[in-house]
């Protein structure tokens, strides 16, 4: 049950682009090609942004993509915006009915 | 209107306990696996509890496990979290989280628990 390896901080000029990994195990991120992630904003609540890794639901920006190799996912945002600038945490299943969140990174658009 | 509505938050001593629900609307209820997913004051999401679709099979972190109790009732669409013993390492924001294609496609604002004397 311990959280998914993301890097505290990323920053990227706009219209530049910018790449979080989401370092897990071989029994989460490695296992399954289940990992999503998600755009969390100031005093709000979390919005899903990629799933099952590359997968962006309706609705979401194509400046959103998502990957994976091995037990390493990545979140990669391009053509940065103003309001890129907040924090994203990765999530991968886990087995069963659970599911492990990553450590979170503070985007910040310079 | 499609959300999920937490409520049931509050202040608590240590030792204490509370329940928490999550009222689902515009969606059928019955179909979604549910989860509840906390976050302390300026830190991380951190997954706590998650239930199926027919209530069978819940999961518990390790440090929630024989504290907390995760239920739903499909016929009023509520899905709940008994939780006691609270400490303050339990003191957070608590969402609730609909889970489809393996993922937490839709979140209510979440209800804050305070654990303090």
């Amino acid at each position: 049950q311990s959280a998914l390896t993301q890097p505290p901080s990323a920053s990227g000029s706009p219209g530049q682009s910018v790449t979080i990994s989401c370092t897990g195990t071989s029994s989460d991120v490695g296992a399954y090609n289940y990992v999503s992630w998600y755009q969390q904003h100031p005093g709000k609540a979390p919005k899903l942004v990629i799933y099952e890794v590359s997968k962006r639901p309706s609705g979401v920006s194509d400046r959103f993509s998502g990957s994976k190799s091995g037990n390493t996912a990545f979140l990669t945002v391009s053509g940065l915006l103003a309001d890129d600038e907040t924090d994203y945490y990765c999530s991968s299943y886990a087995g069963g009915i659970h599911y492990v969140f990553g450590t979170g990174t503070k985007v910040t658009v310079l | 209107e499609v959300q999920l509505v937490e409520s049931g938050g509050g202040l608590v001593q240590p030792g204490g306990s509370l329940r928490l629900s999550c009222a689902a609307s515009g969606f059928t209820f019955s179909r979604y696996p549910l989860h509840w997913v906390r976050q302390a004051p300026g830190k991380g999401l951190e997954y706590v509890s998650g239930i199926s679709s027919n209530g069978e099979a819940p999961y518990y972190r390790n440090s929630v496990k024989g504290r907390f109790t995760i239920s739903r009732d499909n016929s009023k669409n509520m899905m709940f979290l008994q939780m006691g013993s609270l400490t303050s390492e339990d003191m957070a924001l608590y969402y609730c989280a609909r889970e489809s294609v393996l993922a937490f496609d839709m979140w209510g604002q979440g209800t804050m628990v305070t654990v303090s004397s």
